[in-house]
């Protein structure tokens, strides 16, 4: 079974700083895809980067960016530039490839980093 | 448009009612899943659903039942409701395997 950590349960960073929030995952797949979801007051959940292990390249989506390293099972996500907009529980999650098994795919989530922009 | 949509968004129920919450997508996905966050905000999936056909079930308890009466629809009935079943609740479609969720309903069981 596939596990997620994330360690920083809580973090603050000053508006415009950059901040780094980490996650490690356990698993014995090769293929597989690595998530970094956003959770803001509201509830909703949204997809803010994807990366699939299979690509060297680290994912980047405007002001976030990823540091994958495979080989230590890293996946750290960077916020440049933040905004108080990036207010939100950040979740790390894992999702193994299973070919055209759809519906088999399923995401398991890290618990999470509560981050915090201040003014 | 919302893409993908649940009703209702608040449920606050006494214990041992029966309630439904309801998802609808319009993204075209073939596939839909319903996933449990708990009061300390940890995720778990519960079903998916592919082309109407069951596939997980995460050892959820016989009291939730799923339906899918087309691929854009997927319900969650819940029956004899207990205290441990408030939490927020998502549906979630997926397309070329990137999940997209719906805004959740938080439920709340007294």
């Amino acid at each position: 079974a596939q596990t997620v950590t994330q360690s920083q349960p809580e973090m603050s960073v000053q508006e415009a700083e950059t901040v780094t929030l980490s996650c490690t995952y356990d698993t014995s797949e090769n293929n597989y895809y690595l998530f970094w979801y956003k959770q803001p007051p509201s509830r909703q959940m949204i997809l803010v980067i994807r990366q699939e292990a299979y690509k060297q390249q680290n994912a980047t989506e405007n002001r976030f960016s990823v540091n994958f390293q495979k080989a230590a099972k890293s996946f750290s996500l960077k916020i440049s530039d933040s905004q108080l907009g990036d207010t939100a529980m950040y979740f790390c999650a894992f999702m193994k490839h299973v070919g055209s098994n759809f519906g088999n795919e399923k995401l398991t989530f890290g618990t999470g980093t509560r981050l915090t922009i201040i003014p | 448009d919302t893409a993908v949509s649940q009703t209702p968004k608040y449920l606050v129920t006494q214990m041992g009612n029966d309630k439904s919450i309801k998802c609808e997508q319009n993204l075209g996905h073939d596939t839909m899943y319903w996933y449990k966050q708990d009061s300390k905000k940890f995720l778990k999936i519960m079903f998916s659903y592919n082309n109407k056909e069951l596939i997980i079930n995460e050892t959820v308890p016989n009291r939730f039942s799923p339906k899918s009466p087309d691929k854009a629809h997927l319900n969650l009935h819940i029956n004899s409701l207990e205290l441990g079943d408030s939490a927020v609740y998502f549906c979630a479609s997926s397309q070329e395997r990137t999940k997209y969720f719906g805004p959740g309903t938080r439920l709340t069981v007294t």
